[in-house]
């Protein structure tokens, strides 16, 4: 059994730009929710996707978009990203109502 | 959402107990009590959960208080692999997301 797992681990992108940041899921897991860690805080919910479908979203824009595929991997993806959107950019995956399990993060700098 | 409070950092030295708390005064009926802890460089990785009575697991035991607006994370012997920020959260039974404080940084003194 696989866990979860995220890429790239660092990515440095400069304001304005487009990014997207890939998760695959732990075998079995048909829910996936996303995570944004700013620096000395904890992590705070951007959405979630069960059975492909966005199933919560958190108080995000909407430059903040993301896709579940049929084997439940996800992506998040950000446009014109703005430099507060430097973070750390966790997925979990899960059954729906169950425990979740995290990856190791994908860290963002925009300059 | 029902809000937590846990101390910003607590100390331990290696091979000691260690308790950490969490108040949740505002619990409602259906909100179970979970832990996560988020090691240095990694995702959060979780630890217990429970709803009224004290849960064991191989990682921790959760001692809930009577009343539930309060609870404690034990780890029986802290070692320095425990170092870690630990997050005391609410979650009910439903399909919500976690939501995170600013939890408790333990430090592992050897």
């Amino acid at each position: 059994e696989t866990g979860v797992t995220q890429s790239p681990t660092h990515l440095i992108k400069t304001r304005g730009q487009q990014v997207t940041l890939r998760c695959s899921s732990q075998s079995g897991h048909n829910t996936v929710s996303w995570y944004q860690q700013a620096l000395g805080q904890g992590p705070q919910f951007i959405f979630q996707y069960y059975r492909e479908e966005e199933n919560g979203r958190g108080n995000f824009p909407p430059r903040f978009s993301g896709l579940q595929f049929p084997n439940y991997s996800s992506e998040l993806n950000v446009n014109a990203l703005e430099l507060d959107d430097s973070a750390l950019y966790l997925c979990a995956s899960s059954l729906i109502t169950d425990t979740q399990y995290f990856g190791p993060g994908t860290r963002l700098t925009v300059l | 959402d029902a809000k937590t409070t846990q101390p910003n950092s607590m100390e331990s030295n290696e091979e000691e107990p260690v308790h950490l708390p969490c108040n949740h005064s505002t619990i409602s009926g259906t909100d179970y009590i979970h832990w996560y802890r988020q090691l240095p460089s990694q995702g959060p990785e979780y630890v217990i959960h429970g709803l009224t009575s004290n849960v064991n697991n191989r990682m921790a035991s959760l001692a809930i208080a009577e009343d539930r607006k309060s609870s404690t994370l034990i780890l029986h012997r802290a070692t320095l692999r425990d170092a870690a920020v630990y997050y005391c959260i609410l979650r009910d039974g439903g399909n919500t997301p976690l939501v995170f404080g600013k939890g408790t940084r333990l430090s592992v003194i050897a």
